[in-house]
């Protein structure tokens, strides 16, 4: 099955830790994206990138880190500097960052700061 | 800062009506348009894209886009209580840089 895959689906994160989100897909797509949404509010972007070893920052970047060391892979790490962290995490994908390209959504994961 | 609206709802329609969703943008040069569909809890799914003003058809859906007037929108013919979701509308920013609204609300009751 070609898709998209998150994990964990939850995760619970004490004050002060780092934790990091995982992101894999089987597209063979160069793009792809990590977004954040709050309740009753649009996705934001945290980071994107367009080919392995280069992203760029989205319009929310701080406090969070990423890496693109393989095409299928851009694991999202959320620092302890991100001071509201709680939020539903997406991973997208899409076959290139040229305009008009569709995104696709990976199934997300839920991250509480307890 | 480049903006899309959409009214929150909830869009309360009968099953069986069309359901109208809209949406405006800021941005006069953005070219391609998308709604996605996300049911509570999952993750956003594509349902349409549109890149040439008019309309554009697929099965129960139409995508109308009016980039004069800076609207896209989305009806839904025959609506079905599974289609009781929010529906997001994601305008592209450069780069294939999404910005998306808030979401509106849909509610098919039977």
């Amino acid at each position: 099955d070609g898709g998209i895959t998150q994990s964990p689906k939850y995760l619970f994160r004490k004050e002060g830790q780092n934790v990091t989100l995982s992101c894999e897909q089987n597209l063979n797509h160069d793009a792809m994206y990590w977004y954040r949404q709050d309740p009753g509010q649009g996705l934001r972007l945290i980071y994107y990138s367009q080919i392995v070893n280069d992203f760029q920052k989205g319009d929310i970047a701080e406090g969070y880190s990423v890496s693109r060391e393989k095409k299928e892979s851009f694991p999202l790490t959320v620092t302890s500097a991100q001071k509201n962290p709680t939020a539903f995490y997406l991973c997208a994908s899409s076959i290139s960052v040229a305009g008009g390209n569709e995104q696709f959504f990976g199934p997300g994961t839920r991250l509480t700061v307890l | 800062q480049k903006e899309v609206e959409q009214n929150s709802g909830p869009l309360s329609v009968p099953e069986g009506a069309i359901a109208s969703l809209n949406c405006t943008y800021s941005d006069r040069g953005s070219q391609s348009f998308f709604w996605y569909r996300q049911y509570s809890g999952k993750s956003p799914e594509l349902i349409m894209f549109i890149y040439s003003n008019g309309d554009k058809e697929d099965g129960r859906f139409t995508a109308q886009l009016n980039k004069a007037s800076q609207y896209v929108s989305l009806l839904i013919r025959d609506s079905q209580p599974s289609d009781s979701a929010t529906y997001l509308c994601a305008v592209s920013g450069g780069y294939n840089k999404l910005i998306f609204g808030a979401g509106t609300r849909l509610a098919v009751h039977p």
